[in-house]
Formats: C-alpha cells, sequence, structure tokens
C-alpha cells in the first residue's frame, strides 16, 4: 500500500505526558500537511511542510506542539505536556504542490489521541 | 471563526435521486473549492474541485457549482447510490496552501 501512513492510530495518555505521532506520506510528494479534528467539526489546519520546509502555522499549534519533517520525507507531531483539550484525530495528507493548488489532498486515516 | 460554513448536519435521499449538498463561505479570497468525502475510519478523500473562475465542474455522477456573488457552492450527486452514504466536507483555499473545511453533512442514500 503507497499511501499516506499515520502511526499510530490511536494513542491513549495521560495528562501531562509528551506524545509524538508519524506520518509516512506518498513517496514523491513534497508537500505535507497536519491538520486536527474534534468530533463534529471539520479538519482544522495546523501546519505544513514543502519539502523540509515548515511555511505556515496555525495559531492553533501552540508552543506545546512542535512538527518536524527531516530530509522531507516523513513527519513527527510532537504533543509536549498533553492537556484534555488536546483530545482529537491528527490526520496528516501530502500532495504535490500542483495538486495542492487544486486541493488534491491525500490523507492517512489518521492518529486519534485520548488524553485522561 | 468559521470561514466555511455547512448548515445542514445531515441528509437523506432515496437511491437513484438526486442528493445536493450546500456549502457557503466568508472569504472572497477563496480561489479554489473542493469536496471530500468521508468514511468512518478512514482519512478524507478528494472528490471534486473547483476554480474560482469557473461556475461549474461535472465529474461522472458528480457536479459542483459555484456562485461567487452568493459566495455559495452545492455538490450535486445523480443518480445518489447506497455507497454515497458518507460525510461530505465542502473545503477551501487561497492559492493552495491552507485548506479551510466545513463542519461536513452526512450523507444516507436509501436503498
Amino acid at each position: 500500500d503507497t499511501g499516506v501512513s499515520q502511526n499510530p492510530r490511536h494513542k491513549i495518555t495521560k495528562r501531562g505526558q509528551n506524545v509524538t505521532f508519524r506520518c509516512d506520506p506518498i513517496s514523491e510528494h513534497n508537500r505535507l500537511y497536519w491538520y486536527r479534528q474534534t468530533l463534529g467539526q471539520g479538519p482544522e489546519f495546523l501546519t505544513y511542510f514543502q519539502n523540509e520546509a515548515q511555511l505556515e502555522k496555525s495559531r492553533l499549534l501552540s508552543d506545546r506542539f512542535s512538527a518536524e519533517r527531516p530530509k522531507g520525507s516523513f513527519s513527527t507531531l510532537e504533543i509536549q505536556r498533553t492537556e484534555q483539550g488536546d483530545s482529537a484525530m491528527y490526520l496528516c495528507a501530502s500532495s504535490l504542490t500542483a495538486g495542492a493548488y487544486t486541493g488534491e489532498l491525500f490523507f492517512g486515516e489518521g492518529s486519534r489521541l485520548t488524553v485522561l | 471563526d468559521q470561514q466555511v460554513k455547512q448548515n445542514s448536519p445531515s441528509l437523506s435521499v432515496q437511491e437513484g435521486r438526486i442528493s445536493i449538498l450546500n456549502c457557503d463561505y466568508t472569504n472572497s479570497m477563496f480561489d479554489y473549492f473542493l469536496w471530500y468525502k468521508k468514511y468512518p475510519a478512514e482519512g478524507p478523500t478528494f472528490l471534486i474541485s473547483i476554480s474560482s473562475i469557473k461556475d461549474k465542474n461535472e465529474d461522472g455522477r458528480f457536479t459542483v457549482f459555484l456562485n461567487k456573488s452568493a459566495k455559495h457552492l452545492s455538490l450535486h450527486i445523480v443518480p445518489s447510490q447506497p455507497g454515497d452514504s458518507a460525510v461530505y466536507f465542502c473545503a477551501a483555499s487561497i492559492t493552495g496552501n491552507q485548506f479551510y473545511f466545513g463542519t461536513g453533512t452526512s450523507l444516507t442514500v436509501i436503498p
């Protein structure tokens, strides 16, 4: 399967712990996006990368959140000192630059975070 | 600040009939509009898009209409099939960088 892969699929943690999610995009895609989705809402933009460069960050991405994409391949999203409000589905998507313009993002299945 | 709105959380349609899903937006700078479909336990899947320079785009059973003056777009599915039952998200972007999604409409096609 050469789609977008996210790990782990589900993470349960206690408040105050750190968590890290990994996203492996489609191999030739140079853009990678992170979104967050809570119940009853649509995906909310967090950040995106063009190759290894992080080009934009949402105000939703507080200083407890950090994302990296070393070497422009896989990406990690780390949440430090988790809070119950961080409980959500974290979605990763990738695209080619041209595809991004037309909205053809390819999403992974998401990583669900539950903070107790 | 919800820039893309889907005011109908759910819609039920008989198989074979037309499904019309609606979406409104507030930002006149949006230049691309999209529809995504999402099944349970899966990520959203791109369905169809339209540039702001067009007012209609068709792909098989799916047609998206854009009314810029009303800041409104709609997705028509004809004929509707049970496999179309899913949550549909409307989204918009400015130059393909950040995408703004609506809250989704859950479509149920009744056999």
